[in-house]
């Protein structure tokens, strides 16, 4: 069974910084892109940044690029966000999902699998 | 960035009602979206990809179609478990983009 676990959110001031981290399991990590996705308080979804299964190439939203970086340890079957000069509006639940694999195409499927997502609050 | 709208934004519904979302992209897209359902607290789950595609484990129920700029998400007969909110996402370039949602509700 697919399993994604994030951890790492909590409260931070504005300017400050955090890591997120997702363990994986159930599948062969170092096969799949992955990606992070929040949702800001009683909002929809924003995709924030996507990792290829080699760390090349990575790309982020306009939201965030400069600020945060997507990082992930095959060995260790996780990926993480590192998120600098944190925002009241970068306030959210996020979360990591897989992006799966179409068996007749091979073509990618986005976020086939989430995790349970990690609350991140700025506030002073 | 592409955008992506939905409607309606929101829906009452029966059980056993047949219900239909539309989702209408700035661009063409070709057959890029997908559909996801989200109830209070989870995380959003994969029912259709790639406009028509069922998920593996999603009951028959739910069916997608379209092309180019407008898809629609079909349930042809609402359980109570399927009262959520349900979003669409264009992933024919980057960056993915979801549309704002529809609420279906009793």
């Amino acid at each position: 069974e697919v399993q994604l676990v994030e951890s790492g959110g909590g409260l931070v001031l504005p300017g400050g910084s955090l890591r997120l981290s997702c363990a994986a399991s159930g599948f062969t990590f170092s096969s799949y892109s992955m990606n992070w996705v929040r949702q800001s308080p009683g909002k929809g979804l924003e995709w924030i940044a996507y990792i290829t299964s080699r760390s090349v190439p990575i790309y982020y939203a306009d939201s965030v690029k400069g600020r945060f970086t997507i990082s992930r340890d095959n060995a260790k079957n996780a990926v993480s966000l590192q998120m600098n000069s944190l925002r009241d509006d970068d306030t959210a639940v996020y979360y990591c999902a897989r992006d799966g694999r179409d068996a007749r195409t091979t073509n990618e499927i986005p976020f086939d699998h989430w995790g349970q997502g990690t609350l991140v609050t700025v506030a002073s | 960035d592409i955008q992506m709208t939905q409607s309606p934004s929101s829906l009452s519904a029966s059980v056993g009602d047949r219900v239909t979302i539309t989702c209408r992209a700035s661009q063409t897209i070709s057959i890029y979206v997908n559909w996801y359902q989200q109830k209070p607290g989870k995380a959003p789950k994969l029912l259709i990809y790639a406009a028509s595609s069922l998920q593996s484990g999603v009951p028959s129920r739910f069916s997608g179609s379209g092309s180019r700029t407008d898809f629609t998400l079909t349930i042809s007969s609402l359980q109570p478990e399927d009262f959520a909110t349900y979003y669409c996402l264009q992933n024919y370039v980057i960056p993915p983009t979801f549309g704002p949602g529809t609420k279906v509700e009793i």
